[in-house]
C-alpha cells in the first residue's frame, strides 16, 4: 500500500492564480480531510469528506473548494491564491471503528505552498 | 465546541530523563484522543490513541498516555528521553461521535539535550 499520497511536494504561485492539490489513498478509507499547518497553530481543518459525494467545511474553509467523486481521491482547489494561503497542506484519511469511535488518521507527506 | 490545550509550547529535557507533555481537552462527547509526532520537515506519525478502552494507553517508542476524565487530561509521558525524540508533538481530539472532524492542539516542541 502506498498509503496517502500528495502531489506536488512544493509549489509557488502568484497572487490570483488557481491550482489543485492532489490527494489519493489506497486504504479504502471512508473519511478524508485537508489541513493546513502554520507555525504555532497546529493543524487546522479546511474541509473533510465522510464518503464519495459528501463534503463539509472545517474550521478554515474560505478560499478553498473540494469534491469527492471517488473513495480514493480528494483534491483541494485554491480558487484565487492569496499570500495568506502560504502554508503546508496535509491530506489525511481515516475510518470509523466498529464501536463508532475515531479510527487512526493517516497523513500524507504534505505540500509546501508559497503564494507571492 | 471541542478544543485542545497543550500547556507548554516548548519543553526541554536532558537525555535519559523523563518526558511529560501536557494536554487538556474539552469535548461534548466521549472523546477519542490521539498523540501525533512530527519530526522536522516530515509528516505526522501516530504515537498512540485512546478510544474508550483502557485509560492507560501504550504507544510506540516507549511513550504512553493516561486518560483522566475527571481532569479532562491526556498527558504524554516517557520514562527516559532519547535524542531521537526531539520533535513537535500534537494532542488531537475527535470532535464528534462519528469519529471525524479532528481538532489539533497547537503543538509542543520537545528538545532533548545531550
Amino acid at each position: 500500500n502506498a498509503g496517502v499520497t500528495q502531489t506536488p511536494k512544493f509549489q509557488v504561485l502568484k497572487t490570483g492564480q488557481s491550482m489543485t492539490l492532489q490527494c489519493a489513498q489506497d486504504m479504502n478509507h471512508e473519511y478524508m480531510s485537508w489541513y493546513r499547518q502554520d507555525p504555532g497553530m497546529g493543524l487546522r481543518l479546511i474541509h473533510y469528506s465522510v464518503g464519495a459525494g459528501i463534503t463539509d467545511q472545517g474550521e478554515v474553509p474560505n478560499g478553498y473548494n473540494v469534491s469527492r467523486s471517488t473513495t480514493e481521491d480528494f483534491p483541494l482547489r485554491l480558487l484565487s491564491a492569496a499570500p495568506s494561503q502560504t502554508s503546508v497542506y496535509f491530506c489525511a484519511s481515516s475510518y470509523s471503528t466498529a464501536s463508532g469511535g475515531a479510527g487512526t488518521q493517516y497523513f500524507g507527506p504534505g505540500t509546501r505552498l508559497t503564494v507571492l | 465546541a471541542q478544543s485542545v490545550t497543550q500547556l507548554d509550547s516548548h519543553v526541554s529535557v536532558s537525555e535519559g530523563t523523563p518526558v511529560l507533555l501536557r494536554c487538556n481537552y474539552s469535548s461534548s462527547y466521549s472523546p477519542s484522543l490521539f498523540w501525533y509526532v512530527q519530526h522536522p520537515n516530515k509528516g505526522l506519525q501516530l504515537l498512540l490513541k485512546y478510544t474508550s478502552a483502557a485509560t492507560l494507553v501504550k504507544g510506540i517508542n516507549g511513550f504512553e498516555a493516561e486518560f483522566k476524565k475527571s481532569e479532562t487530561s491526556f498527558h504524554l509521558t516517557k520514562p527516559s528521553a532519547h535524542m531521537s525524540d526531539a520533535a513537535e508533538y500534537f494532542c488531537v481530539v475527535s470532535a464528534d461521535n462519528y469519529g471525524q472532524n479532528f481538532v489539533f492542539g497547537p503543538g509542543t516542541r520537545l528538545s532533548v539535550l545531550p
